[in-house]
Formats: structure tokens, sequence, C-alpha cells
């Protein structure tokens, strides 16, 4: 069955420091999204993105936030500045239909120390 | 966005009965509705789906019904095994390339 890929499963950071998290979607799915999920909370919607541009983004998506598809096949998710309140798991999904079908990656737990 | 949300934090049920997960919705406007598994360290895992033109759904031991007049969405699993002790969120979106809105999730645990 197809599976989202996303790496590294762990990735600890220093508070300030810049990362990037990277995500290959199921191959022919179009729509592409970033999930967090804090420690014991639900998850939450931070973009949507889909023809190379941002389709929506929530309130957390904030000018720290970035998104790139660099090739046809990675999709990433750029913290340029991470603070301690970034520590979550983040969880990459992709669809090949608009709000249908999502299929989530395992995610990266990022740690910021 | 609007806030979705389960009624109960934690569901334990004897091993083979059948179990129901409930969540209330607030966005009337929200026309797509997903179970979502997650187990510990994993992402969340498809279960079913449904859209707002029906109002039950079936799948392998698994049916969610949908009543829109209350927002109340909920989850049937038949038969429980000890594979199904996971959480379980709903979640709803408008369509098109909204982002999913998720619950806080019911913790299912199967007693043997």
């Amino acid at each position: 069955e197809p599976e989202v890929t996303q790496t590294p499963s762990h990735q600890v950071t220093q508070m300030g420091q810049e990362v990037i998290l990277r995500c290959v979607p199921i191959s022919n799915h179009l729509y592409f999204y970033w999930y967090r999920q804090i420690l014991g909370q639900k998850v939450e919607f931070l973009v949507s993105f889909y023809n190379n541009e941002i389709s929506e983004k929530s309130e957390i998506f904030d000018d720290q936030f970035s998104v790139e598809r660099p090739d046809g096949s990675n999709f990433t998710l750029k913290i340029r500045s991470t603070k301690l309140e970034d520590s979550a798991m983040y969880f990459c999904a992709s669809s090949g239909t608009p709000g249908e079908g999502y299929t989530f990656g395992s995610g990266t737990r990022l740690t910021v120390v | 966005g609007e806030s979705v949300g389960l009624h109960l934090p934690t569901l334990s049920v004897q091993e083979g009965d059948n179990s129901i997960i409930n969540c209330a919705y607030s966005n009337s406007a929200s026309d797509y509705f997903i179970w979502y598994k997650q187990e510990s360290g994993k992402g969340p895992q498809f279960i079913i789906d449904i859209r707002s033109n029906m109002d039950k759904r079936q799948g392998q031991r698994v049916t969610v019904l949908l009543n829109k007049t209350v927002k109340h969405l909920s989850l049937q699993i038949a038969a429980t095994q000890p594979g199904d002790s996971a959480v379980y969120f709903c979640a709803d979106s408008g369509g098109g390339a909204d982002g999913l809105t998720f619950g806080k999730g019911t913790h299912l645990i199967i007693q043997p």
C-alpha cells in the first residue's frame, strides 16, 4: 500500500536554529499538507499546498514557517528560528482529491531544547 | 476555525463487544467527516469517511453515523479486538483544500 514517508523520525535542535522536515508524498497525489500535534493534544492543521503554492494556512503557520516542493517528489516544512513551543510531532499528509482521502505519514518528532 | 470535540476521553470495552465513539462538531459548513485511528508513536490512520449527503456508511467492522441536525458523528466498531486499542479522532472539513479540524481524541481500551 502506498505510504507517505517522513524524515527524520526524530529531530533535536537548539532554540533559534532552523530545521527542515522532509516528506515524500504518495506519488500520484497532488495535494499536500502539514499538521502538528503537541504531546497529548489534538492534531492541528498548519498548511495545505497545491500546484506549487499554499492553498490555505492556519494561524499557527506564521512567518517562521515555510513550505516548499523542491523537486517532483519531496515536500518540506522549514521552521526558521525554532522556539521551545515548536516541540511537537509534525505530520505530513497527501491526497489525490482535494479534501478527501488523506494519507498521513508517521511523523517527525521535533524537540527544541 | 471551528473546534471539533469528543464526548469521552477514554472508553474501555471488553474484547468482542461493540464500541461506540461519539463526536460533536460545530462547523455547520462542514461537509466531509473522517475517523482516524492513532496508535502510539504513529500518524493518524484513515478508518472511514462520510460526506454530508449521507447519514450512514459501513466499512469492515466499522460504521459511521452522521446526524447533521444535531451535528453529531459516531463511530461504531463491531466485535472489538486487541488491535483496536488506540486513540480515535474525528475530523471535519469544508471541502476543497481546507485543512481538517480534529477533535481531541478518545482513547479506546480493549479489555481481555
